[in-house]
């Protein structure tokens, strides 16, 4: 089987640095990605991680520890934009395919 | 606008009502998923296409749920003697073969 375990809940101060947490089980690992979503919005891609180490993409950064299995998004110089919902998901092995599999999210709450 | 659309955008209807909703990819994207979210939840993984093949089918998906997508191109995912847990926002998403996922809007099902 495969679950995700992310905070369901975290709150920052604008111009602040927040880390969101996701630890995965998972049968076999392809992957990690991290989508945000906006309420009323659709998800939209961030990040994806197959390999470990930090990947970063301008105040975005996703790190993986494979031999955690753990991973995290880290948003830097946070904006009252960034108040959203952040899920993380892993291709999960289902027949012959590989399907994204997503957590029950983190809203991240960014005070002035 | 080369994104994916989804229609309609929201839907209400009376308990044992079918329902019908369409989803059209990115044009160049093989791979087309149906997921349905609740508040507070990620996106629950419903069935996946690889072109106009229906690959996997998730056990949440009872035998009122039915999806198509003909000739590999749009996609329409109906729901036969709605009941009001269906109430739900119910997405899709394409992706070329890299996995990254893009979603539509999604269609926002409420049932009386």
């Amino acid at each position: 089987g495969q679950s995700l375990e992310q905070p369901s809940e975290v709150t920052a101060v604008e111009g602040a640095i927040v880390q969101i947490n996701c630890t995965y089980q998972t049968s076999g690992f392809y992957g990690l990605s991290w989508y945000q979503q906006h309420d009323g919005g659709a998800p939209t891609f961030l990040s994806y991680n197959a390999l470990d180490g930090l990947e970063e993409t301008g105040r975005f950064s996703s790190f993986l520890s494979r031999s955690d299995s753990y991973g995290y998004l880290l948003l830097q110089e946070l904006q009252m934009k960034d108040s959203a919902s952040y899920f993380c998901a892993v291709p999960t092995p289902l027949g012959g395919s590989y399907i994204p599999t997503f957590g029950r999210g983190t809203s991240l709450i960014v005070h002035p | 606008d080369t994104g994916v659309s989804q229609d309609p955008r929201h839907k209400i209807t009376k308990r044992g009502q079918n329902v019908t909703f369409r989803c059209d990819p990115i044009s160049e994207h093989n791979r087309l998923y149906w997921y349905r979210q609740t508040l507070g939840q990620g996106p629950e993984f419903l069935t996946y296409f690889q072109n106009e093949a229906q690959l996997e089918k998730s056990r949440l998906l009872s035998d009122r749920f039915s999806a198509e997508r003909p000739k590999g191109s749009f996609s329409t995912l109906e729901i036969q003697r709605t009941e009001q847990g269906d109430s739900a926002m119910y997405l899709c998403a394409s992706s070329p073969t890299t996995g990254e996922l893009f979603f539509g809007e999604g269609s926002r099902l409420t049932v009386l």
